[in-house]
């Protein structure tokens, strides 16, 4: 049973734009989220979080939305840059165990 | 990361034979994981070490062993390898308390033929 769900496989966004990539999650008892970021042959690196008490956190030019009512988080990333092109992993962690539980990931394209 | 190392990068192994990846990070952080990724499924935790000789599995451990006689290394091994298991695995180290901030090493690319 998928308790994180990237329901969109990839996303084509226009350089400057905004993307937006959406996150769905089961367990109301998750209470820590993380967006990844993995470029082909390497490994995911953190790239921003969310605590369960929060609504919204910014680094620069990434937004992360939480709706803990909905089960839902989405990543706004503006404006998108090429560089940006990856596959983001959303994840979900509760305090009780320091184990992540990750989506399937997006893969997002930056169009130049 | 220079902090965390997997080796080999790129296995081929034949049906039926053992493997083991290892895992090597010089951060000296507590908890170690292992992920195997795949097309359709993100990543998905095989085994997990809270400390050393302190493991458990996660939710993909069937088929999969490990040991951590170290602070330093996380071996996952596979016993008996099948087509199934051909993926790329990634490991991972965190600490407690640094709010789930995973550091991923390099990925190993495994194939089972």
């Amino acid at each position: 049973d998928q308790q994180v769900k990237q329901n969109s496989p990839s996303l084509s966004v226009q350089e400057g734009r905004i993307s937006i990539l959406n996150c769905d999650y089961t367990n109301s008892m998750f209470d820590y989220f993380l967006w990844y970021k993995k470029y082909p042959a390497e490994g995911p690196t953190f790239l921003i979080s969310i605590s369960s008490i929060k609504d919204k956190n910014e680094d620069g030019r990434f937004t992360v939305f939480l709706n803990k009512s909905a089960k839902h988080l989405s990543l706004h990333i503006v404006p998108s840059q090429p560089g940006d092109s990856a596959v983001y992993f959303c994840a979900a962690a509760y305090s009780a165990t320091n184990k992540l539980i990750f989506g399937t990931g997006t893969l997002l394209a930056v169009q130049p | 990361d220079a902090g965390i190392t997997q080796s080999p990068r790129h296995k081929v192994t034949e049906t039926g034979t053992p493997v083991t990846l290892r895992c090597h990070q010089t951060e000296n952080h507590r908890y170690m994981y292992w992920y195997r990724q795949d097309p359709g499924h993100g990543l998905r935790l095989i085994h997990y070490s809270y400390g050393v000789k302190d493991t458990d599995k996660g939710e993909v451990s069937d088929g999969y062993s490990v040991s951590r006689s170290k602070t330093e290394d996380f071996l996952l091994t596979l016993e008996s390898a099948t087509s199934s298991q051909t993926s790329v695995y990634f490991c991972a180290i965190s600490e407690p308390g640094r709010s789930y901030g995973y550091t991923f090493g390099s990925g190993t690319r495994l194939t089972v033929v």
